[in-house]
């Protein structure tokens, strides 16, 4: 079965950097695009990142665009987030999540447990 | 951006009634390519990562029981649950992929009456 395990999460002070990880087993990784998607505390969900199947395209939103940046190693099914700057309002739990194949790649089929960042002095 | 408004924030249902949320976009999200709305419905329990319910507005995850349904189009969409099951009780988000960045509700907080 799917399976999706982040690590990585801690506490941070404001303006240093993270790196966060995914290791995806128990499916094709290297088919499938990939998302970041966080979750402030008691707060909706907010996507952050996707990159696709071969790496080729990756997108942002605009709260973190220029400060993170999501990479991937299709030879060990893995998901990166390197995250600079850190700042307090990027607080949360960050999910590592698998596109759904065929139809859009927007469509969030798997998700991770999530990992816990919290950004504090 | 595409804001995704749901009503209501809470809803409290008693077991075995019919339990409806309601998600407004702030534009269509209907394309006109393959005529399909690409809206999305996520549960999430206490604790837990969300679990996606619907997708293309009214298509079921597969594994997701047949109490669940999706309507909707253009603009205004629902999530019903035709019995409510003790199970149910979760916070439910609907989600826009139809332009980026993706773009959820606030969620709806759904208890037993």
């Amino acid at each position: 079965q799917v399976q999706l395990v982040e690590s990585g999460g801690g506490v941070v002070q404001p303006g240093r950097s993270l790196r966060l990880s995914c290791a995806a087993s128990g499916f094709t990784f290297s088919a499938y695009a990939m998302h970041w998607v966080r979750q402030a505390p008691g707060k909706r969900l907010e996507w952050v990142t996707i990159i696709s199947d071969d790496e080729s395209n990756k997108y942002y939103a605009d709260s973190v665009k220029g400060r993170f940046t999501i990479s991937r190693d299709n030879s060990n099914n893995a998901l990166y987030l390197q995250m600079n700057s850190l700042r307090a309002e990027d607080t949360g739990v960050y999910y590592c999540a698998r596109a759904q194949s065929g139809g859009s790649s927007f469509i969030i089929q798997h998700w991770g447990q999530g990992t816990l960042v919290t950004v504090s002095s | 951006d595409i804001v995704m408004t749901q009503s209501p924030d809470s809803l409290a249902v008693s077991l075995g009634e019919r339990a409806t949320i309601n998600c407004k976009s702030s534009q269509s999200v209907l394309s006109s390519s393959n005529n399909k709305n690409f809206l999305g419905w996520y549960q999430q329990k206490p604790r837990q990562p969300p679990k996606l319910l619907i997708y293309w507005a009214s298509t079921r995850e597969s594994g997701v029981p047949d109490r669940f349904s999706g309507s909707g189009s253009g603009t205004d969409f629902t999530l019903t649950i035709s019995s409510l099951q003790i199970e149910d009780v979760a916070v439910y988000y609907c989600q826009q992929y139809y332009s980026a960045p993706i773009t959820f509700g606030q969620g709806t907080r759904l208890e037993i009456k």
